[in-house]
């Protein structure tokens, strides 16, 4: 079974500094990840998708790179602001159609 | 395009009870996939369908059912209600089996 873990789980920042969010998962035999975004009490916001023969995506602020073979995956914020503040969750999907999605990081900007 | 859309938004049930959740997918998306969020084990995968057939399903009681009609549109069964089932229950769809999903903003069940 796919392990998938973030860290750190809450994470709070001055506004316009850049930060890294991590995501390690335990099997390399994923097809994809997706990061998300959650506001409070609200559904999940897609921000990017990487298919598992890349090794990053970019939109925006936003890039998201992949590492199969250590396990890992971050996403990158460049310039933070405080409508960046939200729940970062990173998903993969296996090559067996299972979705795992990580335990998430809560972001908050300080303006 | 409108996006996925969950029916109803809030919903308050007591033990023992019944209730369907409905979600609506992206026009032209095919495959309709449900999740559970907790604050304690996080999103747990329900069940996916695809074209009116299970494709994938999670680790869940029997309790958990669903079903896709022919327009994609989808709904959730959960029989014979806990109170651990209080939880915000998530609908996402995709148009391909393999493509990103989409979230709806989900049905926040409570049971009392």
């Amino acid at each position: 079974k796919q392990e998938v873990t973030q860290i750190p789980a809450a994470l709070s920042v001055p506004e316009g500094e850049n930060l890294v969010l991590n995501c390690s998962f335990t099997d390399s035999a994923i097809y994809n990840l997706q990061w998300f975004r959650q506001d409070p009490g609200k559904g999940l916001t897609s921000l990017l998708l990487i298919q598992s023969s890349q090794r990053e995506q970019t939109s925006g602020r936003l890039n998201a790179s992949l590492d199969k073979s250590s396990g890992r995956s971050t996403l990158y914020i460049a310039a933070s602001q405080p409508g960046d503040s939200a729940t970062y969750l990173c998903a993969f999907r296996d090559i067996g159609n299972q979705f795992y999605f990580g335990t998430g990081t809560s972001l908050t900007v300080i303006p | 395009k409108a996006g996925v859309t969950q029916t109803p938004r809030y919903l308050i049930k007591t033990r023992g009870q019944q209730v369907t959740l409905s979600c609506s997918p992206i026009s032209g998306h095919r495959s309709v996939s449900w999740y559970q969020q907790t604050p304690g084990q996080g999103l747990q995968f329900l069940f996916e369908y695809f074209s009116e057939t299970q494709r994938n399903k999670g680790n869940f009681p029997g309790r958990f059912s669903g079903r896709q009609f022919s327009n994609s549109r989808s709904e959730m069964n959960v029989s014979t209600l806990e109170l651990g089932d209080s939880a915000l229950y998530l609908c996402a769809s995709r148009p391909q089996k393999y493509n990103e999903q989409f979230f709806g903003p989900g049905t926040r069940l409570t049971v009392l």
